[in-house]
């Protein structure tokens, strides 16, 4: 069956650092790859995807790029700051509505 | 503006008792999911649908039932709460076509005990 693997963390940085948060996939068709964020207390809400291989996803200075040959798709911003500290789930689903394969997610905190 | 409502959004009962969560939307989405997140597993899926009078079984459907009567809700019984089912529970949704995105309640976390 499909599954999602990611770092499970806690990640902890300091404002202004570059962060990688990785994630790999194996899925039996072609999905499309999404990354959700979690902030405390409240639900998930989609940060960028990408469709089809090498499409790459952004949204708020997070970047993600479809990765078909390392089934992979690593999220990654050049900058964080302290408002980015969240939890982040990387997930896959295929077209037509169906559910989503989530991770475990990843903690991050991002000290001043 | 559209939106997907999960109530109450917090519930402590005791082992035994049935328990039902609900979840609303108005997007007039024919796809709609339960989760359950825990610590280490991430989201796990329970039940889902794709349209009124079609109900599934997710991954961790055991004890847990659903029923969609119409469009916008979904709730999610706990036949009999047991404390392995103490965690944070989602309902979203989704369009029945297309590539979009799954739109998230904001959860609701059930203590049994």
């Amino acid at each position: 069956g499909d599954s999602v693997t990611q770092m499970e963390g806690p990640v902890t940085l300091s404002e202004e650092a570059f962060l990688t948060i990785n994630c790999t996939y194996t899925a039996t068709g072609y999905p499309s790859l999404f990354w959700y964020v979690q902030y405390p207390g409240e639900g998930l809400q989609l940060l960028l995807k990408a469709t089809k291989a090498d499409d790459k996803g952004s949204n708020k200075g997070f970047e993600a790029t479809y990765r078909k040959e390392t089934t992979s798709f690593h999220l990654e911003k050049g900058s964080v700051q302290v408002s980015d500290s969240a939890v982040y789930f990387c997930a896959l689903s295929y077209t037509y509505g169906q559910n989503f394969v989530f991770g475990p997610g990843t903690r991050l905190s991002v000290l001043p | 503006d559209a939106e997907i409502t999960q109530s109450p959004r917090h519930k402590i009962t005791e082992t035994g008792r049935q328990v039902t969560l609900a979840c609303h939307q108005t997007w007039n989405h024919n796809n709609m999911f339960w989760y359950r997140q825990d610590l280490g597993h991430g989201l796990r899926l329970i039940h889902y649908s794709y349209g009124v009078q079609d109900t599934n079984k997710g991954e961790v459907s055991d004890g847990y039932s659903v029923s969609r009567s119409n469009t916008e809700d979904l709730p999610l019984t706990l036949e009999s709460a047991a404390s392995s089912q103490t965690s944070v529970y989602f309902c979203a949704s989704r369009p029945g076509t297309g590539n979009t995105e799954a739109f998230f309640g904001q959860g609701t976390r059930l203590t049994v005990v």
